[in-house]
């Protein structure tokens, strides 16, 4: 099946500072990758969705100018928290999604800590 | 205002036995429909999808019936093992490639 990285997998960082998570498809080519949040025993949220090359379609309520998203190519997506505060610490989980946009294969998740 | 519901919030079953979960839908829109299963701390895994145009899904022990009428779909995990214990999420595909996904529930099976 279709693989999905994450990197780093945890995270700690002192509040005010910037973080970058990186999502790659690793075996195949994305033409739409997603950035999820959830909460502990929570569903996922969806926080934004991006395509290759353009900028990326925040859902309501999200900052775009906290959660900075950038999908440089048809492998990779970052999404930058800018200024972490506390309630920022989550789970962070992205996917990807191929070409016929059916299947949607999701990241290992990364584990963000705001001190 | 959620786009699929998923019941229940949690399920214990025996090992062996059959474990079902159920998921509703308003949007007669949605055209594709995963289960995913996440354990702690990963990111949750594609487990078996339907689209509309099939009343069930088998592959394994996994098993997905489809109601377009009634507009509901289910897992079923057939003799259930300790090992499948984890939190199973429906999900269902929208306009835009969007995935709306159900609150989720809570497996356990006890050996």
């Amino acid at each position: 099946g279709a693989v999905v990285s994450q990197h780093p997998s945890r995270v700690i960082c002192k509040s005010g500072t910037s973080v970058k998570i990186e999502c790659r498809s690793l075996d195949f080519q994305a033409t739409t990758m997603f950035w999820y949040r959830q909460f502990p025993k929570q569903s996922l949220m969806l926080m934004a969705t991006s395509n290759e090359g353009s900028k990326a379609t925040y859902e309501q309520g999200v900052e775009k100018d906290k959660f900075l998203i950038n999908h440089a190519s048809l492998t990779l997506s970052t999404l930058t928290v800018t200024s972490a505060h506390p309630e920022d610490s989550s789970f962070y989980i992205c996917s990807a999604s191929t070409g016929n946009g059916y299947e949607q294969y999701f990241g290992p998740g990364t584990r963000l800590t705001v001190t | 205002q959620q786009q699929v519901k998923q019941s229940p919030q949690s399920l214990i079953v025996q090992k062996g036995g059959i474990s079902i979960i159920n998921c509703a839908y308003e949007n007669t829109a949605f055209d594709y429909f995963p289960w995913y299963q996440q354990f702690p701390g990963k990111g949750p895994a594609l487990l078996i999808a339907i689209r509309p145009d099939v009343s069930e899904k088998k592959e394994g022990r996994f098993t997905i019936s489809f109601n377009k009428s009634a507009k509901q779909f289910s897992l079923h995990i057939m003799d259930s093992q300790p090992g499948d214990s984890a939190t199973y999420f429906c999900a269902a595909r929208g306009t835009g490639n969007q995935f709306y996904f159900g609150t989720g529930t809570s497996l356990t099976v006890i050996p």
